[in-house]
C-alpha cells in the first residue's frame, strides 16, 4: 500500500539553527500538508501546497517558515532559525483530491529545540 | 472559527469492554467529519467518516454518527481489543477547503 515518508524521525537541533523536515508523498497525490503537534496540544495546520505554490497557510506559519517542492517526489519544510518553541511532531500529509479525499500521513518528524 | 473538543484522556478499559470517546464540534457551514487513529510509532490513519447529518461512519468495529443537533460525532465500539491501543483524533473541514482542524488525541490503554 502507498504511504508517505518521512525523514528524519528524530531531529535535535541547537535554538538559531536551521531545520529541513523532508517528505516523500504518495505519488500520484498533488496535494500536500504540513501539521505539526506540540506534546500534549492540539495538531495544528501549518500550510497546503498544490501546483507548486502555496494555498493556504496558518498564523503559526510567519516568515520562519518555508516549503517547497524541489523536485516530483519530495516535499520539505524548513525552518530558518528554530525556537525553542518550534519543538514538536510534525506532519507531512498528501491527498487527491482534497475537497473530499482522504489525507494520508506520515508517521512524523519529532524536532526537539535546546 | 472551527473547533473540535474530545474528551481527556487517557482512556484505560479492559478488553471486551464498551468504548465511548466523546468529540463535539464548533464549525461554519456543514463540515464533514473524521475520526483518525495514530497507533504507536505511526502515523495518523484514517479510521472513519461522515460528511452530511445522520450519516455513520463504520471501520474494523468502531462507528460514530454526525449527529448535527448535538453537534458531536462520538466514537463507539462494542468490544475493544489490546491492539486497539492508540490515539484517536477527532477531525472536521468545513466546506471545499482542504484544511483539517483536530481535536486533541484521546489516548485509549487497552488491557487484558
Amino acid at each position: 500500500e502507498p504511504e508517505v515518508t518521512q525523514t528524519p524521525s528524530h531531529q535535535v537541533t541547537q535554538m538559531g539553527q536551521e531545520v529541513i523536515l523532508r517528505c516523500v508523498p504518495i505519488s500520484n497525490h498533488l496535494y500536500f500538508y504540513w501539521y505539526r503537534q506540540i506534546l500534549g496540544q492540539k495538531v495544528e495546520f501549518l500550510v497546503s501546497f498544490y501546483n507548486n505554490e502555496i494555498s493556504e497557510k496558518s498564523e503559526i506559519f510567519d516568515d520562519q517558515f518555508s516549503v517547497e517542492r524541489p523536485d516530483g517526489s519530495n516535499f520539505t519544510l524548513k525552518i530558518r532559525s528554530t525556537k525553542l518553541e518550534d519543538s514538536a511532531m510534525y506532519f507531512c500529509a498528501s491527498s487527491d483530491p482534497p475537497s473530499g479525499g482522504e489525507l494520508f500521513f506520515g508517521e512524523g518528524s519529532r524536532l526537539t529545540v535546546l | 472559527g472551527d473547533s473540535v473538543t474530545q474528551m481527556e484522556g487517557p482512556v484505560t478499559l479492559s478488553e471486551e469492554a464498551f468504548l465511548t470517546i466523546n468529540c463535539t464540534y464548533t464549525a461554519t457551514g456543514y463540515p464533514s467529519l473524521f475520526w483518525y487513529v495514530q497507533y504507536p510509532g505511526e502515523g495518523l490513519q484514517l479510521l472513519l467518516k461522515a460528511t452530511k447529518a445522520d450519516d455513520k461512519g463504520s471501520n474494523k468495529g468502531f462507528e460514530a454518527t454526525y449527529r448535527k443537533e448535538t453537534t458531536s460525532f462520538h466514537l463507539e465500539k462494542g468490544s475493544v481489543q489490546v491492539s486497539d491501543s492508540a490515539v484517536y483524533f477527532c477531525a472536521l473541514k468545513t466546506g471545499t477547503a482542504s484544511k483539517l482542524t483536530f481535536g486533541t488525541g484521546t489516548r485509549l490503554q487497552v488491557t487484558l
